[in-house]
């Protein structure tokens, strides 16, 4: 079936560096990505849609010069995190469209 | 706008118990249903879809059905484990062609005990 890889699926860094977070779709073409947020204990909440050579569409509430997606094949989609802080410490999901699959999920730890 | 609304946990049970959690949406149109589960530490994992009203998805010894008169897609199991622990998430898809666009509800938290 298909799959949705990530990578890297744990990283901690210091406040104030970037961070890029991949997801691959590995036997399918995705045109759309999605990138999920989960904070512990909770729900997965949307933060943007990743379009294969156009512009991030973002959810409301969601900063687009903090979280930098860019989708530039139809296989791969990355989320940069820039200038990271404590707060932005979670797990981001990834899915690719066409396929109800997620990504296993990248844990980021900001220090 | 759409949204998906689950019984709040943490539900705990006996092995072998009877699990019912609970799930209703609001959607506009007919949108796909899904129930996943995540392990302690993983990604989700789809356990079972339906497209259509009156769908049964199953898996696993997991059904949960599409009612459309009562907005509802209860997930059910006749005899848990203690491998069933982990936290179920109810999803919507709305009817767009092509993409998967989730609205999750806020997730279940099971634990069965030996």
């Amino acid at each position: 079936g298909a799959v949705v890889s990530q990578h890297p699926s744990w990283v901690i860094c210091k406040s104030g560096t970037s961070v890029k977070i991949e997801c691959r779709s590995l036997d399918f073409q995705a045109t759309t990505m999605f990138w999920y947020r989960q904070f512990p204990k909770q729900s997965l909440m949307l933060m943007a849609t990743s379009n294969e050579g156009s512009k991030a569409t973002y959810e409301q509430g969601v900063e687009k010069d903090k979280f930098l997606i860019n989708h530039a094949s139809l296989t791969l989609s990355t989320l940069t995190v820039t200038s990271a802080h404590p707060e932005d410490s979670s797990f981001y999901i990834c899915s690719a469209s066409g396929a109800q699959y997620f990504g296993p999920g990248t844990r980021l730890l900001v220090l | 706008g759409d949204s998906v609304t689950q019984m709040e946990g943490p539900v705990t049970l006996s092995e072998e118990a009877f699990l019912t959690i609970n799930c209703t949406y609001t959607a506009t149109g007919y949108p796909s249903l899904f129930w996943y589960v995540q392990y302690p530490g993983e990604g989700l994992q789809l356990l079972l879809k339906a497209t259509k009203a009156d769908d049964k998805g199953s898996n696993k010894g997991f059904e949960a059905t599409y009612r459309k008169e009562t907005t509802s897609f209860h997930l059910e199991k006749g005899s848990v484990q203690v491998s069933d622990s982990a936290v179920y998430f109810c999803a919507l898809s709305p009817p767009s062609s092509g993409t998967y666009k989730y609205i999750f509800g806020t997730g279940t938290r099971l634990k069965v005990l030996a």
